[in-house]
């Protein structure tokens, strides 16, 4: 069965500082993962997807991930933070059968400090 | 114009009534989705209709009943509703792997 752990349920950091939200999945097939951000009384947006081609992704508002297989990890980052980043983030993995149904992580929410 | 909507946006209602959440996307995608998240924050699959079938059923009560009249439709409708049915359950849809969002219909069932 696939699941999704997101280490941290809350990160803070401070306003140009590195961001680094943590995921790890487990799947027994190659997943296709996914970040999404979810602001407060907002649906969820897709910030960035990997689906088997390059390891490295580079997504919506600076954001990037880095699948890497040997770790089973799908960490998200941005080199700088701005107050606007302030979100709920979310991990998910699909296993890409006819559903591509998603399983979520717990969620991280990201504190930016001014 | 909106990918994915659903209605209301917000739903008051007490044990035991029965209502109806509608979504709809102008997507042109195969499948649709009903998602739950719960008051803490923790989102799961409902069920899954791909080209009006239902494809996913992840042993959701009976009280719920989802509907497809056409691919770019499917509601929810929620019989005898109780207390913990409290939630936001968010409709999507995806061509593949990329599942679009609605903005989700808070639920508080008093």
């Amino acid at each position: 069965a696939q699941s999704v752990t997101q280490l941290g349920s809350h990160v803070s950091v401070s306003e140009g500082a590195l961001v680094l939200l943590r995921c790890n999945y487990s799947s027994s097939v190659p997943p296709y993962l996914f970040w999404y951000v979810q602001y407060p009384n907002q649906g969820l947006q897709l910030l960035l997807k990997y689906t088997s081609a390059a390891t490295l992704v580079k997504g919506i508002n600076g954001f990037e991930a880095e699948f890497k297989k040997s770790e089973t990890s799908f960490h998200l980052t941005k080199p700088s933070a701005h107050m606007s980043d302030a979100a709920e983030y979310f991990c998910a993995v699909s296993d890409g059968d006819s559903s591509y149904k998603l399983i979520f992580g717990s969620g991280t929410r990201l504190l930016v400090r001014p | 114009d909106t990918a994915v909507s659903q209605t209301p946006k917000y739903l008051v209602t007490q044990m035991g009534n029965d209502k109806s959440i509608k979504c709809e996307q102008n997507l042109g995608h195969d499948t649709m989705y009903w998602y739950k998240q719960d008051s803490k924050k923790f989102l799961k699959i409902m069920f899954s209709y791909n080209n009006k079938e239902l494809i996913i059923n992840e042993t959701v009560p009976n009280r719920f009943s989802p509907k497809s009249p056409d691919k770019a439709h499917l509601n929810l409708h929620i019989n005898s509703l109780e207390l913990g049915d409290s939630a936001v359950y968010f409709c999507a849809s995806s061509l593949k792997a990329e599942a679009f969002f609605g903005q989700g219909t808070r639920l508080t069932v008093v």
